[in-house]
């Protein structure tokens, strides 16, 4: 089975903080995604990568970067954080082209004061 | 970018009941289909698939959706449900470049 691990579950942030979510998966997947989920919004993608070192903006990266250097692990990192950066924090994976399955880690609730 | 629509976001029925599920999709191009579903406090996981073939697609415990192009639609049903359905369902369409575009999801609570 596919595994998509996330580095926390639950993550308290001050308002000008530098914050890392770390994503690994364990099947050798050239996709990885990071998206943020609201209520109400659905799945909104924030960026995605396709191979190491490559990177897509997705529909709202304004306030993220993104770091993939291997290829099992992609990073979302929020530079300064924000309280409207207050969300849960999807990663997923995939093989090849994205009409292929996205296998989803469990998620990052990250709350910012 | 493109945009998929699901329709009554919370949708409440006892256990036995049917349930459907609307989606319309928007993308004009080749279709790839997905369900999602989230249980409360797991995981996102694939509920079922669409890419070609037989339009009417059977997956996981019991949900099947059918895939009507005229429509634009990709409607999820289950003729029973049971509690353990109690989730939240999103549909998704794959619209090229590594895109999946999600709906805003729909919030199903079967009471006992």
């Amino acid at each position: 089975d596919v595994k998509v691990t996330q580095s926390s579950r639950y993550l308290v942030k001050r308002t000008g903080e530098k914050v890392f979510l770390e994503c690994v998966q364990d099947m050798d997947h050239e996709n990885m995604f990071w998206y943020r989920q609201d209520p109400g919004l659905g799945l909104r993608l924030i960026y995605f990568s396709y191979d190491v070192k490559m990177k897509e903006k997705g529909d709202i990266p304004e306030g993220y970067s993104v770091s993939r250097e291997k290829k099992e692990r992609f990073s979302l990192i929020l530079e300064s954080a924000s309280t409207n950066q207050t969300s849960m924090y999807l990663c997923a994976s995939s093989l090849g082209e994205a009409q292929e399955t996205q296998y989803f880690g469990p998620g990052t609730r990250l709350l910012v004061l | 970018a493109q945009s998929v629509s699901q329709h009554n976001h919370h949708v409440i029925l006892s256990e036995a009941a049917s349930l459907e599920l609307g989606c319309n999709y928007s993308y004009g191009g080749t279709v790839n289909l997905f369900w999602y579903v989230q249980y409360p406090g797991q995981h996102l996981q694939l509920l079922l698939k669409y890419f070609s073939g037989d339009p009417l697609v059977k997956g996981i415990k019991g949900f099947e959706a059918e895939f009507i192009k005229s429509k634009f639609s990709f409607n999820l049903r289950k003729p029973s449900v049971q509690w353990s359905d109690t989730a939240e369902y999103f549909c998704a369409e794959y619209y090229g470049n590594n895109r999946l575009a999600f709906g805003k999801g729909n919030q199903v609570v079967v009471i006992p």
